[in-house]
C-alpha cells in the first residue's frame, strides 16, 4: 500500500527566508504528485501537480521537484511571507492493491511565517 | 467559473441518526471524490464517482455511501453515525477520471456528531 510521509510536522520561519518541505513515498510506480495547501478549517487549493514524467513544476514563488525513483518530492517556497502560513500537504496518485486508482495524502505540515 | 461547492458548510447531529452531503462539481467536470479528514487519521479516500457510477472505493463501512446524478452533482450519506464520525467531509472533482488529472477541492463540511 502506497504510504506517504512529510517531515517536518511543522516549522517556523521568520519572514523572507527561504524553505524546502520535503515528501516522500514508498511505491514508485505513481501517475502524479500534488502538492496542496490548506488553511485552519478549510478546504485544499492546488498549488502544483506534476505529472510522472516530470521532474519540476513552477508558479510564482513555489517550485516543486519530483524524484520518482527515490520516492520523494520538495516543495521550495521563496521568500516566505505571513500569508503562506498554512497546512501544506503532498499527495500522490496511484494504483492501490485492488488495481483501482486513487489519491494517497501526507499528513501535512504545518508552516509559521513569522513577521 | 464557480468552484466546487458543498453544503451544508457545518452540521451537528446525535449519534445514531443519519445524514446527507451535497457537493457540487466544477461545470463540465464529470469526476467527484469524497474524502474525510480527522486529526487522527488525516485525510482518507471514501470513494470516487464518474458518470453517476462508483467506480472507486476506499476502505470504509458500508454505513458510508453516495451517489451521483445526471448533472455530476454527488451526495455522500452516512447511517447511525458514530462519534468517530466527527470530521471535515471534503469532496474535489475533476473532468478526466483515467487520466492523469489534477483535483479541485471544494470547502468541506464539517460535521460533528454528539
Amino acid at each position: 500500500k502506497q504510504e506517504v510521509t512529510q517531515i517536518p510536522a511543522a516549522l517556523s520561519v521568520p519572514e523572507g527566508e527561504n524553505l524546502v518541505l520535503n515528501c516522500s513515498f514508498t511505491d514508485s510506480a505513481i501517475y502524479n504528485l500534488q502538492w496542496f495547501r490548506q488553511d485552519p478549517g478549510k478546504g485544499l487549493t492546488s498549488l502544483l501537480l506534476i505529472q510522472s514524467s516530470q521532474r519540476e513544476q513552477t508558479s510564482g514563488r513555489l517550485n516543486a521537484s519530483l524524484d520518482k525513483s527515490s520516492g520523494r518530492s520538495t516543495l521550495y517556497i521563496a521568500a516566505s511571507q505571513p500569508g503562506d502560513s498554512a497546512t501544506y500537504l503532498c499527495a500522490v496518485r496511484s494504483r492501490t492493491q485492488t488495481g483501482a486508482n486513487n489519491l494517497f495524502f501526507g499528513t501535512g505540515t504545518r508552516l509559521t511565517v513569522i513577521p | 467559473k464557480a468552484g466546487v461547492t458543498q453544503t451544508p458548510r457545518y452540521l451537528i447531529k446525535t449519534r445514531g441518526q443519519q445524514v446527507t452531503l451535497s457537493c457540487s462539481p466544477i461545470s463540465g467536470h464529470r469526476s467527484v471524490s469524497w474524502y474525510q479528514q480527522t486529526p487522527g487519521q488525516g485525510l482518507q479516500f471514501l470513494f470516487e464517482y464518474f458518470s453517476e457510477t462508483q467506480r472507486n472505493k476506499g476502505n470504509f463501512p458500508g454505513r458510508f455511501s453516495g451517489r451521483q446524478f445526471s448533472n455530476s452533482r454527488s451526495e455522500m450519506n452516512v447511517s447511525t453515525l458514530e462519534l468517530g464520525d466527527s470530521a471535515l467531509y471534503l469532496c474535489a472533482s475533476s473532468p478526466y477520471r483515467d487520466s492523469p488529472y489534477e483535483q479541485y477541492f471544494g470547502p468541506g463540511t464539517r460535521l460533528t456528531v454528539t
